[in-house]
């Protein structure tokens, strides 16, 4: 299966700590993209990251991408309670989208 | 508001029954894509389609599911016959091109929740 899979899939911290979360992917792919997504609520884009780039920066979010590990991190900053969803990377392969099985981050005031 | 709309938000049926669900993508998008999630879950492809077309339904069921997306009006997923393993959340995405080589982001509605009795 393409499916990413996000590590870890639950993560909690204190607010004002920062948050990692990783992806893996099967295949080659133009681009990997992370998503937050509340509960109850559709996917909101947060990033996206081309394959011939290495790291991208976008007010606290930075992400990595190494395509030899076909791997990617997804780094929070001084998190907020509001940061509290889960999030997902996806990546594309033909017509498709896929998605992670996601990460669920609990930011504690 | 010009995101992604999708209607009903909660859906109940009963078993047999069918199910239409309702996707207005932003405005000058053309092109829509439906995904399935389950509790706890990341979301599972299902159909591509652009304007009068269906470009890619390998991730939809063969049967009993539909998908369409006319040259007026909304895109319609439309399940027959639903039974207890439909309930779902199901999301609709536009945008403005195809993703994949343009670099560009889908945007999400928030989602129709079918439950099945």
């Amino acid at each position: 299966s393409q499916q990413g899979e996000e590590d870890p899939q639950a993560l909690s911290i204190q607010e004002g700590e920062n948050a990692t979360m990783n992806c893996s992917y099967k295949t080659s792919i133009n681009n990997l993209q992370w998503y937050r997504q509340n509960s109850g609520r559709g996917l909101v884009h947060l990033i996206l990251i081309r394959s011939n780039e290495r790291e991208k920066h976008s007010g606290r979010l930075r992400v990595t991408l190494d395509t030899s590990k076909k791997s990617s991190s997804l780094l929070i900053t001084a998190s907020r309670a509001a940061d509290t969803a889960s999030y997902f990377c996806a990546t594309v392969t033909g017509n498709q989208f896929y998605f992670g099985t996601g990460t669920s981050l609990t930011v504690i005031p | 508001n010009a995101g992604v709309m999708q209607n009903p938000r909660h859906l109940v049926r009963r078993r047999g029954q069918e199910a239409r669900l309702r996707c207005s993508p932003m405005k000058g998008h053309s092109h829509v894509y439906w995904y399935r999630q389950l509790p706890e879950e990341g979301l599972k492809f299902m159909v591509y389609l652009q304007k009068e077309n269906i470009i890619d339904e390998s991730g939809m069921p063969k049967e009993r599911f539909s998908a369409e997306f006319p040259k007026e009006g909304p895109s319609i997923l439309r399940i027959q016959q639903v039974v207890r393993g439909d309930s779902a959340a199901y999301f609709c995405a536009s945008s403005s091109t195809w993703t994949g080589e343009s670099n560009q982001p889908q945007h999400f509605g928030d989602g129709t929740r079918l439950s099945i009795l």
